[in-house]
């Protein structure tokens, strides 16, 4: 157990509504990092951060911002939801082992988000 | 942009049966990674692999680095219904973050 909440756990929403989801993390781990899960795509890198207000995107950033102004906490945010944004959300920390060649991340429960 | 495939993507089998589920990518990794997960759950890490031709055991789970370091395998003899669940892999290259395979789903029936 990494010590990684999130919160909401479950939230629906409505079209064009803005929504953020929050990452927590008690162990001060420098990277932190928020995906996706969709059926038929499997877990897709939306933002990833590598310390406090540095972010960088992923593979699906389009429609999403994060910020990081605390090492705990990493905020995503959907600025105008769209149905194509309902999804599974985790968030995750991450270990580098091995002089960086390895990578260990650990999940959060994950948000169940639904835009309606 | 690196991939990663799994295959199969779905595997029902019977309680006793092995299997082996299969992580192909054309891309070189410094490590792979093999991850469950459970339904209402984050992925768990199950192994990390470093070495080329590596094999890794873990109680009845046998995973495999490719020489190349382009693939991995996982094995499980005996299945056991509490082994249902999404299994992924996931590679690291370089200073890249992890990539993540689409999965693959087993449900193993008593």
């Amino acid at each position: 157990d990494a010590g990684i909440t999130q919160s909401p756990r479950h939230k629906v929403t409505e079209t064009g509504t803005p929504v953020t989801l929050r990452c927590h993390q008690t162990e001060n781990h420098r990277y932190m990092y928020w995906y996706r899960q969709d059926p038929g795509h499997g877990l897709r890198l939306i933002h990833y951060s590598y310390g406090v207000k540095d972010t960088d995107k992923g593979e699906v950033s389009d429609g999403y911002s994060v910020s990081r102004s605390k090492t705990e906490d990493f905020l995503l945010t959907l600025e105008s939801a769209t149905s194509s944004q309902t999804s599974v959300y985790f968030c995750a920390i991450s270990v580098l082992g091995s002089g960086g060649a390895s990578d260990t991340q650990y999940f959060g429960p994950g948000t169940r988000l639904t835009v309606l | 942009t690196q991939l990663l495939e799994q295959s199969p993507q779905f595997l029902s089998i019977q309680e006793g049966e092995n299997l082996t589920v299969y992580c192909n990518s054309s891309s070189v990794f410094s490590s792979l990674q093999w991850y469950r997960q459970e339904p209402g759950e984050g992925p768990v890490l199950l192994v990390t692999v470093v070495t080329g031709g590596e094999v890794k055991k873990l109680k009845r789970l046998t995973f495999q680095f490719g020489d190349a370091r382009k693939d991995s395998s996982l094995h499980i003899t005996a299945a056991q219904t509490g082994d249902t669940g999404l299994y992924l892999c996931a590679g690291k290259s370089g200073n890249t973050p992890l990539v993540f395979g689409k999965g693959t789903r087993l449900s193993v029936i008593a």
